[in-house]
């Protein structure tokens, strides 16, 4: 069983939509819950960093950890073209190693 | 401040050579870590370098081996290559345990 299982989608929204990407885990130890955004021949970008449980919303972006479900979301509001990437989940018991799901791809058609 | 550099950006190589990679950390950043990406492995982690110590280390073969500088820049060679090395090498850095930086990666090809 992999550490950390993302569906890979592809996943293809309306523009304005709202977009909910997840990602499970299997080590209750994580506690560190990160999520990277990845354009085309582009490294990935950091989008939203959140330590244990709990929500963070940064402008259009919503981060959710639910530790007892080892579970993690992360939501889009009015969804834009150019939010259209891989979104990538990762995270970490320590903060020194880093475990990440495969991506998601994310189309989103204006 | 500038981001994390990598160089080169493409790399083709063949079957058997040996090629090595360069990743310039933020400025501050004393750790680096290494990853390998490919459309069906995802982001699969190498080893990471702290003050020119390899503190981590995946679950990567011999051939894929780096080092760090004192001046915290990092270099991973990989030797006799093969066809499945064709993949993204990404680098990232992060000042302590904390969140890393990507650079663009280099992506490898080997024919």
């Amino acid at each position: 069983q992999k550490e950390v299982e993302q569906d890979p989608g592809p996943l293809s929204v309306p523009e304005g939509a709202i977009v909910s990407l997840n990602c499970t885990y299997s080590n209750s130890a994580f506690q560190y819950f990160m999520w990277y955004r990845q354009y085309s021949r582009k490294g990935p970008e950091l989008l939203m960093y959140t330590y244990s449980s709990g929500n963070k919303e940064d402008g259009r972006f919503t981060a959710q950890v639910d530790k007892s479900s080892k579970y993690i979301s992360l939501f889009i509001r009015d969804s834009q073209p150019s939010d259209s990437a891989t979104y990538l989940c990762a995270m970490s018991s320590t903060g020194n190693q880093f475990y990440f799901g495969t991506g998601t791809s994310l189309t989103v058609i204006p | 401040k500038a981001g994390v550099t990598q160089t080169p950006r493409y790399l083709i190589k063949t079957r058997g050579q040996q090629v090595t990679l360069s990743c310039s950390p933020i400025s501050g950043h004393r750790s680096v870590s290494w990853y390998q990406q490919t459309p069906g492995q995802g982001l699969q982690f190498l080893f990471e370098y702290f003050s020119e110590t390899q503190r981590n280390k995946g679950n990567f073969p011999g051939r894929f081996s780096g080092r760090q500088f004192s001046n915290s820049r990092s270099e991973m060679n990989v030797s006799t290559l093969e066809l499945g090395d064709s993949a993204l090498y990404l680098c990232a850095s992060r000042l302590a345990s904390d969140t890393q930086y990507f650079g663009p990666g280099t992506r490898l090809t080997v024919l």
